[in-house]
């Protein structure tokens, strides 16, 4: 168990709604990262949050939107959902410092649009 | 930006086999560190073993060992006495060092192994 959690594990919906996804880091951990996982794309780095604020953006959509709260979990939202969204959504944390190298994984969420 | 290149989309070895695991990577960064990670069934990333780019000794941990070429951009791993439980895919992982991780992992592809009883 990394102690990352993320909910839910899977979500169903169909195209045009809108999901948000959790995610609970390590407790100490300040950094929270984004990734998505697909067949044809592989595992794409979206974005990082470190302690409240953004840090960097990779392959993000402007459908998609994340942000940390005060107790450093995490939500990425996504809306306007296609079917190319459909995907597993990985959430990773990582502890402070100046070498934040070291990602812990949660189990991720299936997403699946229909 | 960086790209990670796995060359190998599928490996199958015997059980109690050696089998390397290829990965090549272009960056102009001369700091950064390199990551295998494994994705077993389960979907679950699990670290592997990470190098510091200013290191020259290779990492290694229990039976997973690294060969780090930074000249040639070459980062393979090589797994020893492979067990069924190292089925999984492994994935090639690229992170600057200069940013202090500020924007994440760069993954390749990924090879899936396959350890066969």
């Amino acid at each position: 168990d990394s102690g990352v959690t993320q909910t839910p594990k899977h979500l169903i919906t169909a195209t045009g709604q809108r999901v948000t996804l959790r995610c609970s880091p390590r407790s100490g951990d300040l950094s929270v990262y984004w990734y998505q996982q697909s067949l044809d794309q592989g595992l794409q780095f979206l974005i990082h949050y470190y302690n409240g604020e953004e840090r960097a953006k990779g392959n993000i959509l402007e459908r998609f939107s994340a942000q940390q709260f005060p107790d450093l979990h995490s939500e990425l939202n996504l809306s306007s959902l296609e079917l190319g969204d459909s995907a597993l959504y990985f959430c990773a944390s990582s502890a402070a410092g100046t070498l934040n190298e070291k990602l812990f994984f949660g189990s991720g969420t299936q997403l699946s649009v229909l | 930006a960086q790209t990670v290149t796995q060359s190998q989309p599928e490996m199958s070895v015997q059980e109690a086999e050696t089998v390397t695991l290829s990965c090549t990577y272009d960056t102009s960064e001369s700091n950064y560190y390199l990551f295998w990670y494994k994705q077993p069934p389960s979907r679950q990333m699990i670290l592997v073993i990470r190098q510091e780019a200013y290191k020259q000794q290779n990492a290694t941990e229990n039976r997973f060992s690294v060969n780090f070429q930074k000249a040639a951009k070459s980062f393979s791993l090589k797994i020893s006495d492979s067990q069924l439980g190292d089925t999984a895919m492994y994935f090639c992982a690229f992170m600057k060092q200069w940013t202090g991780g500020a924007d994440g992992l760069t993954f390749g592809k990924g090879t899936h192994l396959i350890i066969q009883p």
